[in-house]
């Protein structure tokens, strides 16, 4: 049975604090994806990798960076959290090829406060 | 940027009936996926659907895609109170890196 998981479900933390949140996918997918949900705002990306040591820039990467030194483990880090970064965050990871983007597997999210 | 857009926000319904759900979306696409979530948990791949294709069916989940009008439809038939979730609809534009989500449509089915 294929895997994501996020290391913590719920986190609080203080303004200013460094912040890691940890994916780890068993599936030997080269993709990985970092978003975060908030209400009306629907799904938002923030960051993906394509493949070890390489990261790329989503929608909204400001105030996030990523870390991807090994394939099945991608982290997302918030180097001084804010309280505007609470949110649901969720990690994904997909198999490329097959010539058109396949399905996501997600896992089951890191609700983050920041006091 | 959001790209697919949900129809309705909200859907309230009784069990055994049927639940339609719509998304459209602005750009070209190759292909379109349906996810639902859980309160609070990741989401789950539903069906994906190419451009190519009008109609999709997996179990009591039928997709139907119309690219001229750019939009897709997700028919849960029968409804079950574990169907309750919020629905997604994501899109595959091409030259864009990841899929697009929607806001969703979150669906109530009461017993």
């Amino acid at each position: 049975d294929v895997k994501v998981t996020q290391s913590s479900r719920y986190l609080v933390k203080r303004t200013g604090e460094k912040v890691f949140l940890e994916c780890v996918q068993d599936m030997d997918h080269e993709n990985m994806f970092w978003y975060r949900q908030d209400p009306g705002l629907g799904l938002r990306l923030i960051y993906f990798s394509y493949d070890v040591k390489m990261k790329e820039k989503g929608d909204i990467p400001e105030g996030y960076s990523v870390s991807r030194e090994k394939k099945e483990r991608f982290s997302l880090i918030l180097e001084s959290a804010s309280t505007n970064q609470t949110s649901m965050y969720l990690c994904a990871s997909r198999h490329p090829g097959r010539g058109f983007f396949g399905e996501l597997f997600f896992g089951e999210g890191s609700r983050l406060t920041v006091l | 940027s959001q790209q697919g857009e949900e129809d309705p926000q909200a859907l309230s319904i009784q069990e055994g009936e049927n639940a339609t759900m719509n998304c459209s979306y602005k750009t070209s696409i190759n292909n379109l996926q349906w996810y639902r979530q859980n309160s609070g948990r990741g989401l789950v791949h539903l069906i994906l659907i190419r451009s190519n294709e009008r109609e999709k069916h997996s179990g009591r989940l039928r997709v139907t895609l119309d690219t001229s009008k750019k939009s897709s439809s997700l028919l849960i038939t029968a409804s079950r109170a574990a169907d309750t979730a919020s629905y997604f609809c994501a899109t595959d534009v091409s030259g864009y890196s990841t899929l697009t989500f929607g806001k969703g449509t979150m669906l109530l089915v009461s017993p």
